[in-house]
């Protein structure tokens, strides 16, 4: 069963690194999502593309955060100067059809842990 | 707003008996979907359900909704200790907006 994938599994950096998130979205879908989860809290959506253009994005999802897909197959985020209070898990997900309810898919996740 | 609250917060049963965790949400919703995540690992999507479909069913696992209430709740039955992990509600909002907006979670223990 297709899966999106995602590297690495745990990055550690110092604060004010760049850290780059890959995900490999599952093949035949459009739609591409950041969501993070700090730990013991909710799960947060950060931004949504489409079309290799962001189409929406939160409050969180500020100049530090950028979101590119260089190639057909991967999708990542990048944090340019990261802050202790980025260390969180971060999930990429992907779906097919924006306006039909379609399921979102998730990633196994990336931990970014700052130090 | 604080969309999908899940209720109760940790659920402990005995392998065998059946589970029960409830989301409600606030807003008007396109559909509401179930994941579930072992410690520490990724979202596993259990099921979707449209808020035109009041129920809904996956093997052992039983999805209604009220859009009346603004409820949900997953019945896994027949549990086994497998089924441990927090399980989570996502709404989706009606209007076009792409994200899910989940709620904190009910982590369910079942105990062999």
């Amino acid at each position: 069963e297709p899966e999106v994938t995602q590297t690495p599994s745990h990055q550690v950096t110092q604060m004010g690194q760049e850290v780059i998130l890959r995900c490999v979205p599952i093949s035949n879908h459009l739609y591409f999502y950041w969501y993070r989860q700090i730990l013991g809290q909710k799960v947060e959506f950060l931004v949504s593309f489409y079309n290799n253009e962001i189409s929406e994005k939160s409050e969180i999802f500020d100049d530090q955060f950028s979101v590119e897909r260089p190639d057909g197959s991967n999708f990542t985020l990048k944090i340019r100067s990261t802050k202790l209070e980025d260390s969180a898990m971060y999930f990429c997900a992907s779906s097919t059809y924006r306006d039909r309810p379609y399921e979102q898919y998730f990633g196994p996740g990336t931990r970014l842990t700052v130090t | 707003s604080q969309q999908g609250e899940e209720d109760p917060q940790a659920l402990s049963i005995q392998e065998g008996e059946n589970a029960t965790m409830n989301c409600s949400y606030k807003t008007s919703i396109n559909n509401l979907q179930w994941y579930r995540q072992n410690s520490g690992r990724g979202l596993v999507h259990l099921i979707l359900i449209r808020s035109n479909e009041r129920e809904k069913h996956s093997g052992r696992l039983r999805v209604t909704l009220d859009t009346s209430k603004k409820s949900s709740s997953l019945l896994i039955t027949a549990s086994r200790a497998a089924d441990t992990a927090s399980y989570f509600c996502a709404t989706r909002k009606q209007g076009g907006s792409e994200k899910l907006v989940f709620g904190k979670g009910t982590k369910l223990t079942v105990n062999p």
